[in-house]
């Protein structure tokens, strides 16, 4: 149980698009999911919490505007990342929370590689 | 401001001995604190969950343990296989399930 994917794993884009990442957890209705961003060689540094059905709450410096999360439902949330840069460029990470005694544990997707030239 | 420091970026050993990892933090009071496995390029694996009344948890060959006091956690791999090769990651508790990480120690573990 507990398995959270993430789609796609590997994009590669042109400055200045868009690009949307989904998040699902497979077998467990996920209260919160959490999005997450990873440089190489660093730690993950949580972008935004979202609750289903509710805005996100965004970490500070995270500009809610370029990067826009959907949680439409307890399986499922998007982070958009919007007109992307390179800098940009990183991999994402989601989590979701709420499964049935483990409600501490945050279960991770796969990730994505967000290329951005 | 809360700082958690994971040691040495790098732990390389012998297959069949332990890997210890350290885990300290200032200026946290976490109620939990979690340990996660993360190989390359994919997306962290929680592997155990230990609460601040707890000293110690065991999962097979993985022990960890909580020293409130000193703010520091210990985990251990016993008898480390080439398969344990990854980066280990501690994680602490913030406010509304939100978990604050460190950077990751990565172990090596040579046949």
């Amino acid at each position: 149980g507990a398995v959270v994917s993430q789609h796609p794993s590997r994009v590669i884009c042109k400055s200045g698009t868009s690009v949307k990442i989904e998040c699902r957890s497979l077998d467990f209705q996920a209260t919160t999911m959490f999005w997450y961003r990873q440089f190489p060689k660093q730690s993950l540094m949580l972008m935004a919490t979202s609750n289903e059905g509710s805005k996100a709450t965004y970490e500070q410096g995270v500009e809610k505007d370029k990067f826009l999360i959907n949680h439409a439902s307890l399986t499922l949330s998007t982070l958009t990342v919007t007109s992307a840069h390179p800098e940009d460029s990183s991999f994402y990470i989601c989590s979701a929370s709420g499964l049935a005694g483990y409600t501490d544990t945050q279960y991770f997707g796969p990730g994505t590689r967000l290329t951005v030239l | 401001s809360q700082k958690i420091e994971q040691n040495s970026e790098a732990l390389n050993i012998q297959e069949g001995k332990t890997a210890t990892l350290t885990c300290n933090y200032t200026n946290y009071s976490p109620a939990y604190l979690q340990w996660y496995r993360q190989d390359p390029g994919r997306g962290p694996v929680f592997l155990l969950l230990i609460r601040e009344n707890e000293k110690e948890k065991r999962k097979e060959r993985l022990k960890v343990t909580f020293d409130t006091t000193l703010k520091q956690s210990l985990f251990h791999i016993t008898a480390s296989q080439p398969a344990d090769s990854a980066t280990y990651l501690c994680a602490l508790d913030l406010d509304d399930y939100k978990l604050s990480f460190g950077a990751g120690t990565t172990v090596t573990v040579r046949a």
